[in-house]
This record gives structure tokens, sequence and C-alpha cells, in this order.
């Protein structure tokens, strides 16, 4: 199995500033990894998939990069509706996987 | 508009079965495969099980976690898509969300719609 990190486990920063949240897989997956936001008392949303591929309807301010083994996704500019737990997947083998979530918090 | 909705959660004791629906609407059903994903109170996501679609074989994957004891089916009649619980134990307790899954080439699967998802709490 494939073992997603994710860091930090919390971030805490200031409405208008960026945010870098990191996803490491224990193996490489290619570039088959997804981002999805959750917020309290609501399923994920689908923020990126192929890495940097943003789903329809997402901001441009979301961007994901990497391959391979290591992933990073950015958050610029920080609005009041971003702040939520952000979860990555890997889909390059079974069974599929999710990091263990990073909490973008308000600082 | 893709919509998901699960219905079927509830109170079940230990060792007793409970199955998951969930309706869906605004896509065509047929052409997706569908997934269950968990999360247990303050945790994080766990993939249960997925089931392909006719195009990709009609087969299914699952979760270690769940294998033999959970089965994931689908009805393109109804638009609708299952999950079967058996020898439920308290490490189920989850929210437990219906999922479209999206793949490009058939074996690679990530989740584009989520339903909102039902409680289910195995406690005796």
């Amino acid at each position: 199995e494939i073992v997603m990190t994710q860091s930090p486990a919390t971030l805490s920063v200031s409405p208008g500033e960026s945010a870098t949240l990191s996803c490491r897989a224990s193996q490489s997956v290619s570039n088959n990894l997804a981002w999805y936001q959750q917020k309290p008392g609501q399923a994920p949303r689908l923020l990126i998939y192929g890495a940097s591929t943003r789903a329809t309807g997402i901001p441009a301010r979301f961007s994901g990069s990497g391959s391979g083994t290591e992933f990073t996704l950015i958050i610029s500019s920080l609005q009041s509706e971003d702040f939520a737990v952000y979860y990555c997947q890997q889909y390059n083998n079974w069974p599929l996987t999710f990091g263990g979530g990073t909490k973008v918090e308000i600082k | 508009e893709v919509h998901l909705v699960e219905s079927g959660g509830g109170l079940v004791q230990p060792g007793r079965s409970l199955r998951l629906s969930c309706t869906t609407s605004g896509f065509t059903f047929g052409d997706y495969a569908m997934s269950w994903v968990r999360q247990a109170p303050g945790k994080g996501l766990e993939w249960v099980g997925l089931f392909r679609s006719k195009t990709y074989g009609s087969t299914s994957e699952y979760a270690a976690s769940v294998k033999g004891r959970f089965t994931v089916s689908r009805d393109d009649s109804t638009a609708t898509a299952y999950l079967q619980m058996h020898s439920l134990e308290t490490e189920d307790t989850a929210v437990y969300y219906c999922t479209r899954a999206l793949t490009f080439y058939g074996t690679l699967y990530f989740f584009d719609y989520w339903g909102p998802g039902t409680l289910v709490t195995v406690s005796s």
C-alpha cells in the first residue's frame, strides 16, 4: 500500500497570504495525484487532478505541482472560504489512498 | 447538475449488516465507476470500494480493511449504487460518502463528485 504523508498537519495563515501544502508518497505515483478540500460538515470537493490540472470551477489561485513522490498545493491570496482541510490522494496503485490532511486555519 | 445522495445509514449492532444506497442524477450513470469513501469521526478519508462501469468490465476493488465483508454494486437501470456491509465492527463507524469516480484509462480513479454522506454508527 502506498502511504501518503501530508505536512504540515496545521498551517496558520493570514487572509491574503499564500499557503504551501506538501504531500509525499512512499513510492512513485507518477502524476496520478488529486487534491480535495473539505469544510466542516461538508463532503470533500475535488480541486486538482493529474497533480496540476484544476477541476471544473476551481479558481486559479489554487495550483498543484510535482510528480513521482513529492507534490505541492499552493493557495495564493487566501480567501475566507479557503480555510479548510486539504487532502491528497494517489490513484496510481490499488488500494487508493489518502493523506492524513492539512488543516489551513486563520492566523 | 450532478447529484448524489446516500441513504440507509443509522445505528447498528456489531456483527450485523447494513446496506447503503446512493441515488444519482444529472449524468449518464452507466458511463462512470462509482465508489465509496468513509470518514471516521474526527479522522481523515479512507477509500472503501469501487465498482467499474460496464465499459471497463463491471468489476470491483476493495480496501483490505473491508474485503470479504463489504460488497459494492450498482443498478444502471435506476442509476443507483450500493454498499452492502456485513459483520460490522465498531471500527466501521464513519460517515460514508458515495462518489463518482473519474478515469482516463479505466484503471486509475479519482473522485469528482461526492454525496453529502450518511452516518453509520456501529455500537451495542
